[in-house]
């Protein structure tokens, strides 16, 4: 009954692949964030959306691109890869958005070779 | 921009003992503030949300105060056990409509 579950938990790719992390919330949250937590574990938002619809985006580069199905799915998408990709992305979400509390998924850590 | 700091980046203590981790901003003007706690390897906790009508919250051993006037948070964690290493995360809006800006953790080790 994990409330917000990431996959996959590690992935390993080559530079200039393209590659999807998906994310799932049973909370019923309307609310779900992408962050990125890089090698000096400093965390940092990269999107978020409300009820599918995109809120944040912060000046991400546009490899990346957030898609969300429904609201308790939020997937991310990165294309051609690069080697400053590598990070742990972390999914999370929160009941309304704004400053309300957030939960978040286990992460997953991403290495590009 | 609101920047966070946490000190001390890591910290060491014995079991038992009752410990205090620190969070400061450079803009006081804080909304809410939200403590997490990372285990290595794992996500998130949530462990205490402080609204910006709060000035306080607790939670069995830990208890978290806001002051906003200083800009500062602190959290507290009595009769401290070697469950409780880990990295623990501050972190605060600004406002309701600006994103949650994290500081960098304290990484606590108690020592059995």
């Amino acid at each position: 009954d994990t409330a917000v579950s990431q996959t996959p938990k590690y992935l390993v790719t080559q530079m200039g692949n393209d590659k999807s992390i998906k994310c799932e919330q049973n909370l019923g949250h309307d609310t779900m964030y992408w962050y990125k937590q890089d090698s000096k574990k400093f965390l940092k938002i990269m999107f978020s959306y409300n009820n599918k619809e995109l809120i944040i985006n912060e000046t991400v580069p546009n490899r990346f691109s957030p898609k969300s199905p429904d609201k308790a799915h939020l997937n991310l998408h990165i294309n051609s890869l690069e080697l400053g990709d590598s990070a742990v992305y972390f999914c999370a979400s929160s009941q309304e958005g704004g400053a309300e509390e957030q939960y978040f998924g286990p992460g997953t850590r991403l290495t590009v070779t | 921009k609101q920047e966070v700091t946490q000190i001390p980046a890591a910290l060491s203590v014995p079991e038992g003992e009752n410990l205090v981790l620190n969070c400061s901003f450079t803009d006081s003007a804080i909304y809410n503030l939200q403590w997490f706690r990372q285990d290595p390897g794992k996500g998130l906790t949530s462990l205490l949300l402080i609204q910006s009508s709060q000035r306080e919250q607790t939670s069995g051993r830990l208890n978290a105060s806001l002051d906003k006037s200083s800009g500062r948070s602190t959290l507290y964690i009595a009769a401290s056990q070697p469950g409780d290493s880990a990295t623990y995360l501050c972190a605060a809006w600004r406002s309701g409509n600006t994103p949650l800006v994290f500081g960098k953790g304290t990484r606590l080790s108690v020592i059995a």
